[in-house]
């Protein structure tokens, strides 16, 4: 299946740094999904976006929904040790009729003291 | 705790066998899925189901089966078949219909 393309692959930052990173699709969808996931474990979804130029927020977390609707961003602020792991977006195609998901490759985050 | 597990946590075949990976969720979602992770790749759909007794293939169904006899369960047997059954395998559930799906912990299967 078609894969969304995710950047940043990896991101080394140290600790306090703002995180940015980006999904794009060149088809429309109409949810957005951010997971995080740590090592050896299953992802945890941080955020869900439902509508064009939505912004939610997580606590240190803020994540926005495209206003052409093929792109979402997820952005961390001042970031901290245990936001170390891999963060995955996932969007639901707009002809999906049923509730299949498409992933991003991942970007890994590292943050150092 | 609502939740999704899997077991075993780790798993070790030799070739030629097949092996059956569990999945158990209490979240009363009609909706499960399995996927396969590889390094540096998205998650892969490897079969899902809606219902009960009805299951549909994924994008890399070969090699791979399920069943679907309780709401609550949704094994997957990966067999003999599958070439290249290394892999971490995730399980999870939704709502029927639902955009947010929710995983277990994982499987990670490994190939002697």
């Amino acid at each position: 299946g078609q894969q969304l393309n995710q950047s940043p692959q990896s991101m080394f930052i140290q600790e306090g740094e703002d995180v940015s990173m980006n999904c794009t699709s060149s088809s429309i969808f109409n949810t957005w999904l951010w997971y995080k996931q740590d090592p050896g474990e299953g992802p945890v979804l941080l955020i869900a976006l439902y509508k064009a130029g939505e912004l939610t927020s997580n606590g240190r977390l803020t994540a926005q929904f495209g206003i052409t609707r093929k792109d979402s961003f997820l952005n961390i602020s001042a970031s901290i040790p245990s936001d170390v792991g891999i963060y995955f977006c996932a969007g639901r195609f707009e002809t999906d009729s049923w509730g299949k998901l498409q992933f991003g490759a991942g970007t890994q985050v590292v943050v150092t003291p | 705790d609502g939740g999704i597990t899997q077991s075993p946590k780790y798993l070790f075949r030799k070739e030629g066998q097949n092996v059956t990976l569990s999945c158990e969720q209490n979240l009363n979602h009609d909706a499960m899925y399995w996927y396969r992770q590889d390094p540096g790749q998205g998650l892969r759909l490897i079969y899902y189901s809606q219902i009960v007794n009805d299951f549909q293939k994924g994008d890399i169904a070969e090699g791979y089966s399920v069943s679907r006899e309780k709401k609550e369960s949704f094994p997957l047997t990966v067999t003999s078949a599958q070439k290249n059954p290394t892999a971490f395998y995730l399980c999870a559930s939704s709502t029927l219909g639902g955009h947010e799906q929710f995983f277990g912990p994982g499987t990670r299967l490994t190939v002697l």
